[in-house]
């Protein structure tokens, strides 16, 4: 059964930092793009970054670019997602995702979320 | 970017009608395109991607349709655990994007 468990959400003041994590089970982590989809309160879904199976290529919203760094450690089947710089309007619940075998073609297994709240 | 339309944005329904969601993609995205329900509080579930696939383990009553721009899911006959948020996606290209939502409710 494939499982996803995303953690490291909580309570930070603006410009500070955070590291999220997603435990993966149950597929072959490494064969698979992950990604992480953020949602504010009240409002729609948000792509925010995907990184290839390997590690060797990542791609980024324009809204997180050089703020957020994504990466994989396969040997340990987790996902993690660096947060600097936090703004206010980064305040969202944060899924990771697993992509679909067919490139990107859309997500087919996501975690729980982690809220991830924004706030002096 | 491409920019995804969604529309309705809210349409209240009938256990039993059949409703139609439409997506409009602002540049061509071919077949690059998915759908998903999500329930308060709970992450979104994929129902189609590539158009018109249904993903595994999806009830048949919902279908997609379309490619290039304009892209549509059809609930054939609305159940009442139908009643959700329903989102497109294009897979086309990077940033990847999401419609604004639809979101069904009980008429």
């Amino acid at each position: 059964e494939v499982q996803l468990l995303d953690s490291g959400g909580g309570l930070v003041q603006p410009g500070g930092s955070l590291r999220l994590s997603c435990v993966a089970s149950g597929f072959t982590f490494s064969s698979y793009t992950m990604s992480w989809v953020r949602q504010a309160p009240g409002k729609g879904l948000e792509w925010v970054s995907t990184i290839s199976g390997s590690g060797g290529s990542t791609y980024y919203a324009d809204s997180v670019k050089g703020r957020f760094t994504i990466s994989r450690d396969n040997s340990k089947n987790t996902l993690y997602l660096q947060m600097t710089s936090l703004r206010v309007e980064d305040t969202a619940v944060y899924y990771c995702a697993k992509g679909l075998s067919i490139a990107v073609a859309g997500w087919d297994y996501w975690g729980q979320g982690t809220l991830v709240t924004v706030s002096s | 970017d491409i920019q995804m339309t969604q529309s309705p944005s809210s349409v209240s329904a009938s256990v039993g009608d059949r409703v139609t969601i439409t997506c409009r993609a602002s540049q061509g995205i071919s077949r690059w395109l998915a759908w998903y329900q999500q329930k308060p509080g709970k992450a979104p579930k994929l129902l189609i991607y590539t158009a018109s696939t249904l993903q595994s383990g999806v009830p048949s009553r919902f279908s997609g349709s379309g490619s290039g721009t304009d892209f549509t899911l059809t609930i054939s006959s609305l159940q009442p655990e139908d009643f959700a948020t329903y989102y497109c996606q294009q897979a086309n290209s990077f940033p990847l994007t999401f419609g604004g939502g639809t979101k069904v409710e009980i008429k």
